[in-house]
């Protein structure tokens, strides 16, 4: 079965390090996205590509990077973590059909809950 | 600017009854609105949607309605079971060049009293 894996899952972190968080798609989707959870912010956008070479800023994009080389990665680069950086993150994908053909859903991954001290 | 509101954090339901979750949203641009369901310790999951020429999806015991004029959205789930604990999230979507992003509303987290 078609999956989205995160890598790791856990994860503590000096401040000033430097963390990649992993993401693996086996939906074949072009569109992938990162997200972070916080506690009265819902998702935020971190950043998002829809093909491979191609990355985007999203609303919260600041100290934050990506790259795409292939269809199913998009790690997710804290160039030097910060302990505004705590919190759970989540890789999502779509095919980016048809909306009313559910292209718009997106297939989340089960999060990554990064702890920066 | 939260351009997708769940105004309210918490509700509480007795099993059996009708459980309603709202959202409001402020960019008349969106054009598709899904909900979500997310469990503790796992990725959040797709519920339903519904296509801003539509005022009404359903499936199953969820229904969401769609009231353009005021810019709300609202789920209804009918009868409300214990599994249906969880947050959900309602998020939406745009026309065009990036509609493909959604943006999420901060969550209700519902609990299923027994």
């Amino acid at each position: 079965d078609a999956e989205i894996t995160q890598s790791p899952r856990h994860k503590i972190t000096e401040t000033g390090r430097q963390v990649t968080l992993a993401c693996h798609q086996t939906w074949n989707h072009n569109n992938m996205f990162w997200y972070r959870q916080d506690l009265g912010h819902g998702l935020r956008l971190i950043h998002y590509s829809y093909g491979v070479q191609d990355t985007n800023k999203g609303e919260v994009s600041d100290g934050y990077s990506v790259s795409r080389s292939n269809t199913e990665d998009l790690p997710l680069t804290l160039e030097s973590a910060a302990s505004s950086q705590t919190s759970v993150y989540f890789c999502a994908s779509s095919d980016g059909s048809s909306p009313m053909g559910g292209g718009y859903e997106q297939y989340f991954g089960p999060g990554t809950r990064l702890t920066v001290t | 600017d939260q351009q997708v509101k769940q105004n309210s954090p918490s509700l509480s339901v007795q099993e059996g009854r009708i459980s309603i979750l709202n959202c409001d949203y402020t960019n008349s641009m969106f054009d598709y609105f899904l909900w979500y369901k997310k469990y503790p310790a796992e990725g959040p999951t797709f519920l339903i949607s519904i296509s801003s020429i539509k005022d009404k999806n359903e499936d199953g015991r969820f229904t969401v309605f769609l009231n353009k004029s005021a810019k709300h959205l609202s789920l209804h789930i009918v009868p409300s079971q214990p599994g249906d604990s969880a947050v959900y999230f309602c998020a939406a979507s745009g026309r065009g060049q990036g509609a493909q992003k959604l943006v999420f509303g901060q969550g209700t987290r519902l609990t299923i009293n027994p």
